[in-house]
């Protein structure tokens, strides 16, 4: 696609439900990023996919956050038992390789997770 | 340990008048910087980014910063203000060594311009 896509635009769920979130980068771009933005912070890094290599899961915060992605598409990241202070903007961006140049980066609009 | 400072969480500014948004950067080694730009409802954008060349680096939009190691800043300016510059800017270093697919982002500053 044109751009980095991600669904759904907001969501609001109840404590201790389990969300999904959804992530298409831009086709060609092996290099994937999660990023969660909380309210007046910057962004906080997540998780990093890069081909088939193992993913860099030492930003996330909890072992109720996890993430997939299946070879250079389609990635999901999944909070289970959410609770109030998972609610923030999660970003998703993607780039040509995995090269961390910034210049490359394609971020998308984020998912709005509100748990209440 | 590498962060990022940004020095002012809102700025307001005239349109015309010249815009400063601060930021000091703390890296064992030579990072690289960028800023990004994100309008309400939008993605993230990069504005501009310093990889050990000038130091004095150009963006879009008019924007410009300049890269000074002796201060560990990064700071960025624009001449004259526009009302299509109302938007938060995130000071951003990617570490030389370790994390390299990592970026570390800034708090972010508020930048408001008035008629």
């Amino acid at each position: 696609g044109a751009g980095v896509s991600q669904s759904p635009s907001n969501k609001v769920t109840e404590k201790g439900k389990d969300v999904e979130l959804r992530c298409d980068p831009i086709s060609g771009h092996t290099a994937l990023y999660w990023y969660r933005q909380r309210l007046g912070q910057g962004l906080e890094f997540l998780i990093y996919f890069q081909g088939n290599s193992a993913p860099d899961k030492s930003g996330l915060p909890s072992d109720r956050f996890s993430a997939e992605r299946t070879g250079e598409s389609v990635s999901t990241l999944t909070i289970q038992r959410t609770q109030q202070e998972d609610s923030a903007v999660y970003l998703c961006a993607s780039s040509l390789a995995g090269s961390s140049e910034g210049l490359g980066y394609t971020f998308g609009s984020g998912t709005r997770l509100t748990v209440v | 340990a590498q962060s990022v400072t940004q020095l002012d969480s809102h700025v307001s500014v005239s349109e015309g008048t010249p815009v400063l948004l601060r930021c000091n950067y703390s890296s064992s080694y030579s990072p690289s910087l960028f800023w990004y730009v994100q309008h309400p409802n939008k993605g993230l954008q990069l504005l501009l980014k310093y990889t050990s060349a000038a130091t004095l680096v150009k963006g879009i939009n008019g924007f410009e910063a300049e890269f000074k190691k002796s201060e560990t800043s990064f700071h960025l300016t624009k001449p004259s203000a526009h009302m299509s510059d109302a938007a938060e800017y995130f000071c951003v270093v990617r570490p030389f060594s370790g994390g390299y697919n990592k970026l570390i982002f800034g708090a972010g500053t508020r930048l408001a311009v008035h008629p």
